[in-house]
């Protein structure tokens, strides 16, 4: 069974600091793993997709890394700012399914 | 290009009674799949249609059912619904195996 972990649950940092949002799963057979950004109440919305052959991807201020060997992803988040503020999950192409994390709860202060 | 549409956004029920929530997918996309979210936690998998069949069902009972007409939207039905049942109800579509993209979802509140 598949088990994702997200570390830390919160996380609260000033404006411009750079921060890394980890994720760790127990089953090294994944397809992809996708990082979501969700704001409260809201639905999610895709940051980036790493497929399996891959190691990472970069989108602006984002970059997420993916070592299946060891089971961890970390999202990594260049000089953040207030509106980088939301939920952040990780989620494990698994079989025809995602199998989510907790989430991190991201706060950046101004 | 409309995205995932889900409707409705908010629903109130009563325990005992049914609910049907309904998803369209992003134009192209062939896949649905259902995701409940309780507060505080990760979107849990329902299950998955391709096709019209129902392609993979995660760990839920009967009381959920669902169906993919074939234009690719979809419906999630939940009957007998117990207070347990309040959550946000989330769907996403896809190409078989590719990037699944999530609707804004539906709140339901059973009281």
């Amino acid at each position: 069974k598949q088990e994702v972990t997200q570390i830390p649950a919160a996380l609260s940092v000033p404006e411009g600091e750079n921060l890394v949002l980890n994720c760790s799963f127990t089953d090294s057979a994944i397809y992809n793993l996708q990082w979501f950004r969700q704001d409260p109440g809201k639905g999610l919305t895709s940051l980036l997709l790493i497929q399996s052959s891959q190691r990472e991807q970069t989108s602006g201020r984002l970059n997420a890394s993916l070592d299946k060997s060891s089971g961890r992803s970390t999202l990594y988040i260049a000089a953040s700012q207030p509106g980088d503020s939301a939920t952040y999950l990780c989620a494990l192409e698994y079989g025809n399914k995602l199998v989510f994390g907790a989430g991190t709860i991201l706060r950046v202060k101004s | 290009d409309a995205g995932v549409t889900q409707s409705p956004t908010h629903l109130i029920k009563t325990r005992g009674q049914q609910v049907t929530l309904r998803c369209s997918p992003k134009s192209g996309h062939d896949t649905v799949s259902w995701y409940q979210q309780a507060l505080g936690q990760g979107p849990q998998f329902i299950f998955q249609y391709y096709e019209e069949e129902e392609r993979q069902r995660g760990n839920f009972p009967d009381r959920f059912s669902g169906h993919q007409f074939p234009n690719y939207s979809s419906e999630l039905n939940v009957n007998a619904l117990l207070l347990g049942d309040s959550a946000l109800y989330l769907c996403a579509s896809s190409l078989v195996s590719y990037e699944q993209y999530f609707g804004p979802g539906t709140r339901l509140t059973v009281t």
